[in-house]
């Protein structure tokens, strides 16, 4: 059975440092990796996708990687600002079917001005 | 641009009362889902679609029951609402493009409480 876990659950940091978010699964095998940004009580919005085939993913301030023989993936934040403070969930899916989604349990972050 | 709507937003049911809760989305998305989210147990996969007339059972698909008659709609109905059952509920669509899974875009969600 496929597990997602997300370490540290909580992160709190200043203004302007770079950061990692980091998301392990136990299944390796040919999965999708989505990472997704979550506002208090507020949907899902994503990130980044890394394709099973990839190798990472970049938007702006974010880059994901991608890392399957060890069931790695990161979420680097470059620069962090008060802005980005949310909860960072990443989620797997078979190829296939990104409407089976197996989430981890998040990482609040908070950055502080 | 709507995306995924969900309605309603807050509920609150008595112990045994039913209920449907309402996704729609307008990308023309082969996928949908419907997740619960509860603290400590994050996200979970209630029922998922891959096309209109085809739905499966994902990890807690117990108390609820689904259909999906159209590609926009995916209504979630809940038989008889239990109080394990009070939880954010989030409905998400997704599709296969030629270049390979899309993400997976969410609704704002629909927090319901059972009492």
């Amino acid at each position: 059975k496929q597990e997602v876990t997300q370490i540290p659950a909580a992160l709190s940091v200043p203004e302007g440092e770079n950061l990692v978010l980091n998301c392990s699964f136990t299944d390796s095998a040919i999965y999708n990796l989505q990472w997704f940004r979550q506002d208090p009580g507020k949907g899902l919005t994503s990130l980044l996708l890394i394709q099973s085939s990839q190798r990472e993913q970049t938007s702006g301030r974010l880059n994901a990687s991608l890392d399957k023989s060890s069931g790695r993936s990161t979420l680097y934040i470059a620069a962090s600002q008060p802005g980005d403070s949310a909860t960072y969930l990443c989620a797997v899916s078979r190829i296939g079917n990104t409407g089976k989604l197996i989430f981890g349990q998040g990482t609040t972050l908070q950055v502080k001005p | 641009n709507a995306g995924v709507t969900q309605t309603p937003k807050f509920q609150v049911l008595k112990t045994g009362q039913s209920m449907t809760l309402q996704c729609a989305q307008d990308m023309n998305h082969e996928y949908m889902s419907w997740y619960r989210q509860d603290p400590g147990m994050g996200l979970r996969l209630i029922h998922y679609s891959v096309g209109a007339g085809i739905t499966d059972q994902g990890e807690v698909p117990n108390g609820y029951n689904v259909s999906r008659s159209t590609t926009e709609d995916f209504p979630l109905r809940l038989l008889s609402a239990a109080p394990s059952q009070t939880s954010v509920y989030f409905c998400a669509s997704s599709y296969r493009s030629v270049k390979g899974d899309t993400e997976a875009f969410f609704g704002q969600g629909t927090r319901l409480t059972v009492v």
